[in-house]
């Protein structure tokens, strides 16, 4: 089955510093990779995602990029502040559109989560 | 909008009961999936819903734990005979449909369950 690797485990940074989380995953064909933040006792929340046909996506602070040859893909987060701080989690999911669907009801989805960085950002 | 809920928030059970865990899904999403957060650790994925039916059921740790959906809405998660290991952050998430877009998982705030 799949396997996502996620390095560091933990990672403390200066404000105003950047931070940088890498995943492996071993799936060929995991097609689209997800980055969700979760902040202590709550719900882990999507912040930027990437599928396999882009390189790198940019949303303000945040980027990620992905190279499918080597099969890692890293989130980027510059100018850190203290309310960056929580735990990170990537993941690699396959997408399958069931073709027997007539209706864009959605495709068969592999998921697979790294285990987490817990991110602290030092004021 | 409303979110994904699920109930109870906290459970509190005595080893070698049954549990069940509900899901509400954010109205209209298609996928439902259920994951598990043990303390400090990541996400493990148990298993995921396409409608009613779950075309993926690997990632249920034995044959204590069960889920089902209903009306392409509503989910239960089951386990039987619960086990001090089952302890555990209960999360479900929810997608809505279409891949063009709707791959993003909205997750609900968990059930936390303490087996004593």
């Amino acid at each position: 089955g799949e396997n996502v690797e996620q390095h560091p485990s933990t990672l403390s940074v200066q404000e105003g510093d950047s931070a940088v989380i890498k995943c492996t995953y071993s799936d060929s064909a995991s097609n689209y990779f997800p980055w969700y933040k979760q902040e202590l006792g709550k719900r882990p929340q999507l912040i930027i995602d990437i599928r396999s046909n882009v390189g790198e996506k940019k949303d303000q602070r945040i980027a990620v990029t992905l190279n499918k040859t080597a099969k890692h893909f890293s989130l980027h987060i510059t100018e850190t502040q203290p309310e960056d701080s929580a735990v990170y989690f990537c993941a690699a999911i396959r997408l399958q559109a069931q073709l027997w669907s007539r209706s864009n009801s959605g495709g068969y989805q592999k998921v697979t989560f790294g285990i987490g960085t817990k991110l602290q950002v030092i004021p | 909008g409303a979110g994904v809920s699920q109930s109870p928030s906290n459970k509190v059970t005595e080893k070698g009961k049954d549990v069940e865990l509900r899901c509400d899904p954010i109205s209209g999403h298609t996928a439902l999936y259920w994951y598990r957060q043990s303390l400090g650790q990541g996400l493990e994925f148990l298993i995921y819903f396409q409608g009613n039916s779950a075309p993926d059921k690997s990632g249920l740790p034995s044959d204590r734990f069960s889920a089902e959906r209903t009306g392409g809405s509503v989910s239960t998660l089951t386990i039987q005979r619960t086990q001090q290991e089952d302890s555990a952050v209960y999360l479900c998430a929810s997608s809505p449909p279409g891949l063009a877009g709707g791959v993003e998982q909205y997750f609900g705030p968990g059930t936390r369950l303490t087996v004593t």
